[in-house]
């Protein structure tokens, strides 16, 4: 069936550092979403991508659509103690959600 | 807008009862909703696709008599796991698909804020 992998599985940066990870799949998606989840929370949407190459920003948040409609990226700019939590990324087809396994981000004072 | 409600947050019962968990709509309407199970420090694992009015559709490996889900109306989904064991202790998250032609919000899924169950 249709997988995606996210990369990297974890990190741990500093506060004030810019972050990058990436979400990839054997598959084309028609849609790609970027949800954070905070402990013991459902996740929250942070962005929502419909087009190939399109490119996103909310707030220090920005992602990417993937020109092969495979792949997508979150970049956090100017990482705060607040961003810490999993990201995950999700694709769709129709009605088929495809979540990635998430990318667990921790960040140091 | 767009939100979704999810009752109880946190549930402890005894093994061999049933427990109810109920995921509403809010402000829109939900003609389908997912439940998925999450473990510690893992993925969200799809259970089921509810469909209002009508059977919910099962992923491969979840028992369907052991979570019986619901789907009455356009803002309700219920599922129910009945029978509960220990190992069925987990966190539960219910989402709803959000339909419509705004260019944020379309074709996205909403969340509820999860249930924790422990069985003891």
């Amino acid at each position: 069936g249709q997988q995606l992998n996210q990369s990297p599985q974890s990190m741990f940066i500093q506060e004030g550092e810019d972050v990058s990870m990436n979400c990839t799949s054997s598959s084309i998606f028609n849609t790609w979403l970027w949800y954070k989840q905070d402990p013991g929370e459902g996740p929250v949407l942070l962005i929502a991508l419909y087009k190939a190459g399109e490119l996103t920003s909310n707030g220090r948040l920005t992602a990417q659509f993937g020109t092969t409609r495979k792949d997508s990226f979150l970049n956090i700019s100017a990482s705060i103690p607040s961003d810490v939590g999993i990201y995950f990324c999700a694709g769709r087809n129709g009605q088929n959600f495809v979540f990635g396994p998430g990318t667990r981000l921790s960040v140091l004072p | 807008g767009a939100v979704v409600s999810q009752h109880p947050s946190r549930v402890i019962c005894k093994s061999g009862t049933s427990v109810k968990i109920e995921c509403r709509s809010l402000d829109f309407q939900a003609t389908t909703m997912f439940w998925y199970r999450q473990f510690p420090k893992q993925s969200l694992m799809l259970m089921a696709t509810s469909n209002e009015g009508s059977k919910a559709t099962y992923e491969q490996g979840v028992e369907k008599d052991k979570f019986l889900i619901n789907h009455a109306s356009l803002t309700l989904s219920t599922l129910t796991v009945t029978s509960a064991h220990p190992e069925d202790s987990s966190f539960y998250i219910c989402s709803a698909r959000v339909t419509g032609t705004g260019v944020s919000g379309a074709n996205v899924l909403t969340f509820g804020a999860g249930s924790r169950l422990t069985v003891l």
